[in-house]
């Protein structure tokens, strides 16, 4: 079946960094969603991306639709503790209303 | 802005017993989804619904079923939970639309099975 791999799998960065992570994906996908889960909550929506090259930002975070649509990007500028937490990507290809989540990145954020 | 409640947040229960985790959203959404998933881990979608009276089976084999008579409410039961049924269990929800229309998640139901 489909698979989402998210690179790094963790990180530890200093508070102040920038921080990268990426999606790939075996197909394409018409969408790509970003989320933040805290500990014991459910995933928060961060970013929706629709079209391929799209870029969108919303406070600190910029995400990316890649061009061949089979990969995302998100970028988190001058990490803050609040940022500690899992990112995942979700994708949705076309004809179905279903998302596939990938394996998730883990931030933690170094005081 | 959507509004998705689950309840309970964390149930502890013996084996063989029978469970309903709820799951209400307030925005009429048609379509709802229940996710499991394991702490630290990846989401993986067992039940879907697109609208009343319709659900389907998700990516992940799931011994739980659900039910869908009102738009608001999509709650999913263990007739006999066991402990391999401990994990965590997220509802979503999202709106009918062309094009992705993003998903909205509940806290979460925490389910421990002893």
């Amino acid at each position: 079946g489909q698979q989402l791999n998210q690179s790094p799998q963790s990180m530890f960065i200093q508070e102040g960094e920038d921080v990268s992570m990426n999606c790939t994906s075996s197909s394409i996908f018409n969408t790509w969603l970003w989320y933040k889960q805290d500990p014991g909550e459910g995933p928060v929506l961060l970013i929706a991306l629709y079209k391929a090259g799209e870029l969108t930002s919303n406070g600190r975070l910029t995400a990316q639709f890649g061009i061949t649509r089979k990969d995302s990007f998100l970028n988190i500028s001058a990490s803050i503790p609040s940022d500690v937490g899992i990112y995942f990507c979700a994708g949705q290809s076309s004809g179905t209303y279903k998302y596939i989540f990938g394996t998730g990145t883990r931030l933690k954020v170094l005081a | 802005e959507a509004d998705i409640y689950q309840t309970p947040r964390y149930l502890v229960i013996g084996t063989g017993k029978k469970i309903t985790l709820e799951c209400s959203q307030t925005m009429g959404h048609d379509k709802m989804y229940w996710y499991q998933q394991d702490p630290g881990m990846e989401l993986h979608l067992i039940h879907y619904s697109y609208g009343v009276n319709s659900t389907e089976k998700g990516d992940l084999s799931s011994e739980s079923t659900v039910s869908r008579i009102r738009t608001e409410h999509f709650p999913l039961t263990l007739e006999s939970a066991r402990p391999s049924h401990t994990s965590q269990y997220l509802c979503a929800s999202s709106e009918t639309g062309t094009g992705g229309q993003p998903q909205h998640f509940g806290d979460g139901t925490r389910l421990s099975i002893l």
